[in-house]
């Protein structure tokens, strides 16, 4: 069970669209829908932004959007603003209630 | 509301035992799995287990498997995360956190717990 691929880091200007993507195998992303996003500010607690790979949990804003395509899975931030700078993970069911999460992304507001 | 509080910070010598909890409440605490994520210093989220209290059913990354023990008591809605002998890899934030509304996505996370191990 590795850590699902995330690219270390991403960087946008104010207003622009981001995309990370995170790559895992047909042992959990490729087989499953059950993908999460979480976003994590330096000294806090992850948050919830995503679930089953595009569904919003109550009270974050739609300008975070999940999709999937085969063992890739994607978060796109649009209208990118200043207090989006934060590390991002996914994380995918595997199977037998177990689950894997990415490396992380560090996204970067210039 | 649902409210996952996590036992204060620790700091621990090599080859000393620890249990480390998270205390719920607000919700039905044996129809929901728990787990416990650990972020090593500088590092991201790594899943180590989950246990569903109702039937203490518990599921463990293959790369923690034997290394730590998850449990939980239903009488105080409390989920545990133990070691029988901390090494200095030990040393990290470790979080607990349901799944309540989002299917298998962690929703509700604890505020935290820092193990620091050190000689």
């Amino acid at each position: 069970q590795s850590a699902l691929t995330q690219p270390a880091s991403v960087s946008g200007s104010p207003g622009q669209s981001i995309t990370i993507s995170c790559t895992g195998t047909s042992s959990d992303v490729g087989t499953y829908n059950l993908i999460s996003w979480y976003q994590q500010h330096p000294g806090e607690v992850p948050k919830l932004l995503i679930y089953e790979a595009s569904k919003w949990p109550s009270g974050v804003s739609n300008r975070f959007s999940g999709s999937k395509s085969g063992n890739t899975a994607s978060l796109t931030i649009s209208g990118l603003q200043a207090e989006d700078e934060a590390d991002y993970y996914c994380c995918s069911y595997a199977g037998r209630s177990t689950f894997v999460f990415g490396a992380g992304t560090k996204v970067t507001v210039l | 509301e649902v409210h996952l509080v996590q036992s204060g910070a620790e700091v621990k010598k090599p080859g000393e035992s620890l249990k480390i909890s998270c205390k719920t409440s607000g919700y039905i605490f044996t129809t929901y799995w728990i787990g416990w994520v650990r972020q090593m210093p500088g590092k991201g989220l790594e899943w180590m287990g989950n246990i569903y209290p109702g039937d203490s059913d518990t599921r463990y990354s293959p790369s923690l498997q034997g290394q730590v023990t998850i449990s939980a008591d239903t009488s105080t809605n409390t989920a545990y995360l133990q070691w029988s002998s901390l090494g200095a890899s030990d040393s990290a934030m470790y979080y607990c956190a349901i799944q309540l509304r989002t299917g298998d996505a962690f929703d509700i996370w604890g505020q935290g717990t820092k193990v620091t191990v050190s000689s």
